[in-house]
Parts: C-alpha cells; sequence; structure tokens
C-alpha cells in the first residue's frame, strides 16, 4: 500500500506570493490532517478535513487555507507570503475511525523557503 | 489546555545500551492517547508506539516500550538493545479524540558507535 505523498518535496518563494501544497493520502484514509514544523515552535496544527468538510482548525491566520477533494487528496494554499512561513509542512492521513484509535501517518513533507 | 513536555533536547546512548526519552503531558480528559513518534533525517514521522490511557498494561513494540504513569501524567519510552538507525528526532503527542494531535518539542537521540 502506497505511503502519504507530499507534493513537491522542496519550493522556493519569494514575499507576497502565493503556494499551494499537495498531500496524497493512504488509500481508504478519508481524514487529512496538516502541520507546520518549525524548530522554535515545533509541530503545530494547522487543519483537518474529512469527506471534504474541515473539521478543525488550529490558531494560524486567514492566510492558511486548505480544502480536500471527493478522493480525499488534500490542498494547502498560503496566500501573501511572509518569512516566518518557512517551514517543513507535514501531512498526515488516518482512517479517522475516533482519533486516537486510528494514528497518524505522515508525508515525507514540503520544505517552503520564503526569502 | 493540553500541553506535552518533552524536557530533553538531546540525549546520547552507546550502540546496544538502553535509553530513556522523557514526556509528561497535562490534560483534563480521562479517556485519551499517547504517542512516540520518530522522525530520522528523511524526515517522515514514523509511529513508534501507541497508548491508550483507560489500558493499565504498559505498551511495547518489540526493542521500544513505554512506561504509563497515568496519576502522574509521565509517558516514557525506553529503547532497549540501541541500534545506529534509532537515531533520530523523538516526539511524544497526545491526543483526545479532537482531530488534532498535542506535540512535544522533541528530543534528538544521538546513537554513539
Amino acid at each position: 500500500k502506497a505511503g502519504v505523498t507530499q507534493t513537491p518535496r522542496y519550493l522556493i518563494k519569494t514575499r507576497g506570493q502565493q503556494v499551494t501544497l499537495s498531500c496524497s493520502p493512504i488509500s481508504g484514509h478519508r481524514s487529512v490532517s496538516w502541520y507546520q514544523q518549525t524548530p522554535g515552535q515545533g509541530l503545530q496544527f494547522l487543519f483537518e478535513y474529512f469527506s471534504e468538510t474541515q473539521r478543525n482548525k488550529g490558531n494560524f491566520p486567514g492566510r492558511f487555507s486548505g480544502r480536500q477533494f471527493s478522493n480525499s487528496r488534500s490542498e494547502m494554499n498560503v496566500s501573501t507570503l511572509e518569512l516566518g512561513d518557512s517551514a517543513l509542512y507535514l501531512c498526515a492521513s488516518s482512517l479517522a475511525v475516533g482519533q486516537g484509535r486510528s494514528p497518524l501517518h505522515f508525508g515525507n513533507g514540503t520544505r517552503l523557503t520564503v526569502t | 489546555a493540553q500541553t506535552v513536555t518533552q524536557s530533553q533536547p538531546e540525549m546520547s546512548v552507546q550502540e546496544a545500551e538502553t535509553v530513556t526519552l522523557s514526556c509528561t503531558y497535562d490534560t483534563s480528559e480521562s479517556d485519551y492517547y499517547l504517542f512516540w513518534y520518530k522522525q530520522p533525517p528523511s524526515r517522515q514521522m514514523i509511529l513508534v508506539i501507541r497508548q491508550e490511557a483507560y489500558k493499565q498494561q504498559n505498551a511495547t513494540e518489540n526493542r521500544f516500550s513505554v512506561n504509563f504513569q497515568k496519576a502522574a501524567k509521565s509517558f516514557s519510552l525506553k529503547i532497549s538493545d540501541s541500534q545506529l538507525g534509532d537515531a533520530a528526532m523523538y516526539f511524544c503527542a497526545y491526543t483526545s479524540g479532537t482531530y488534532k494531535y498535542i506535540f512535544g518539542t522533541g528530543t534528538r537521540l544521538k546513537v554513539l558507535a
């Protein structure tokens, strides 16, 4: 079974631009979560989608948005990029049959650098 | 609010020796799940072990085991017979079924040959 696939692996953008990251979950997984990982803040929850609906959102500004498609693939968008958005963005999928009973399975992440 | 604390930014262990990574958490929930994830340089977070709070028995996965002390809100990871491939960042994580996980800041484990 293929794992969680994130594309691209690396991105370099300039301030003010926008970026879209993609995540394909494990086949059969309907929940997709996004996390931002930085050396100073660790892993911070961005949002979680299930059946194309956002179920929970972390404490990030509205510049961070996402969506999920009917095939469970998810995209995350960041508009008006700031230097502080430079981070590793991790996507995770799960069966979502009660969050803890179905652990998160992570992708390799997208390394975003904003210059 | 729930919090997860890993007080050891870095640990070292000799190959074949045993090491214990510490994690404490704070919650008012009675039903929750705790995890240890490993993140090697490849960046992919890999589930190491999971513990359900209502289970008294400590979880074990091969060379990895936990010491779960619910009253003390402590969840440490013991790695026995350490191998070079165990070198990675280790994250403790908590969820109570609210669709998000809370992660600690991580412990970097170095394995010395």
